[in-house]
C-alpha cells in the first residue's frame, strides 16, 4: 500500500523568505507525484507533477520540487514567498500501473506567510 | 470547460435525515473519484468509478454510505441516515486515462447537526 507522509502541519514564514515543504512516500512499485494547493474555501489545484524524465519539476508561479527516489521525498520549494502563497499544501502520490488519477494524500501543510 | 462542478456548495441537515450530493464530472473524463476531507483524517479517498463502473469502494466508511454513476456526466453520493461524524467537505474529482491529474470540484461543506 501506498502511504505520504507531510512532515510539518503548519510552516509559518515571513514574506520574501524561502521556504520547503517536506513530503516523503512508501511505494512498493513506481509511482508518480504531485503537489496540490488548496487556497481556503476552494478545491484543490494542481500545482506540479513528476511522472518522468528530469527529477526537478516546476511550477508557473515559481515553486519546485525535486523527486529523490533513494530518499523517497518530494519535497516542494520557493525561494521567495508571498503573502499570496498563504494556502494549504497537499503532497499526492499514485502508481504507474493507475493512469487514471486515483491520488493518496498526505496529511497537508498549512503554508502562512506573513509581511 | 466550467470544470468539475458540484452541487450543494454547503448542506445542513438533521441527524437521520437522508442527504444527496451531485457531481458532474469534465466532459470526456472516464474517471471519477469521491473524497472527503476532514481536519482529523484529512483527504480520504472514499470511491472512484472508471467508465461509469464502481472500480474500489474500500474508502467508504460505512453501508450508510452509497455512490452512483447513471451515466458518464453525472454521479451522486448519498448518505442515509446522516450523523453528526459525517459533517466534513466532500469533494469530487475526474481524470483521463492516460493524463495523472485529477481535477476537483469546490466541494459540498456538509454539516450535520
Amino acid at each position: 500500500a501506498q502511504s505520504v507522509t507531510q512532515l510539518d502541519s503548519q510552516v509559518p514564514v515571513f514574506e520574501e523568505a524561502p521556504v520547503e515543504l517536506r513530503c516523503n512516500y512508501s511505494s512498493s512499485v513506481s509511482v508518480y507525484l504531485f503537489w496540490y494547493v488548496q487556497y481556503p474555501n476552494q478545491g484543490l489545484q494542481l500545482l506540479l507533477k513528476y511522472l518522468s524524465g528530469s527529477t526537478l519539476v516546476e511550477s508557473i508561479n515559481g515553486f519546485e520540487a525535486e523527486f529523490n527516489k533513494s530518499q523517497t521525498s518530494f519535497h516542494l520549494r520557493k525561494p521567495s514567498v508571498h503573502i499570496s502563497d498563504t494556502a494549504e499544501y497537499f503532497c499526492a502520490v499514485s502508481d504507474h500501473y493507475n493512469q487514471g488519477g486515483k491520488l493518496i494524500f498526505g496529511q497537508g501543510t498549512e503554508l502562512s506567510v506573513k509581511p | 470547460d466550467a470544470g468539475v462542478i458540484q452541487s450543494p456548495r454547503h448542506e445542513v441537515t438533521e441527524m437521520g435525515q437522508e442527504v444527496t450530493l451531485r457531481c458532474k464530472p469534465i466532459s470526456g473524463h472516464d474517471y471519477l473519484f469521491w473524497y472527503r476531507q476532514t481536519m482529523m483524517r484529512g483527504l480520504e479517498l472514499l470511491i472512484y468509478f472508471n467508465n461509469n463502473v464502481p472500480i474500489d469502494d474500500s474508502g467508504m466508511p460505512e453501508d450508510r454510505f452509497s455512490a452512483k454513476m447513471p451515466n458518464a456526466s453525472f454521479s451522486t453520493l448519498k448518505i442515509q441516515p446522516s450523523e453528526p461524524r459525517d459533517s466534513a467537505v466532500y469533494f469530487c474529482a475526474s481524470s483521463l486515462r492516460g493524463n495523472t491529474e485529477a481535477f476537483f470540484g469546490q466541494g459540498t461543506r456538509l454539516t450535520v447537526v
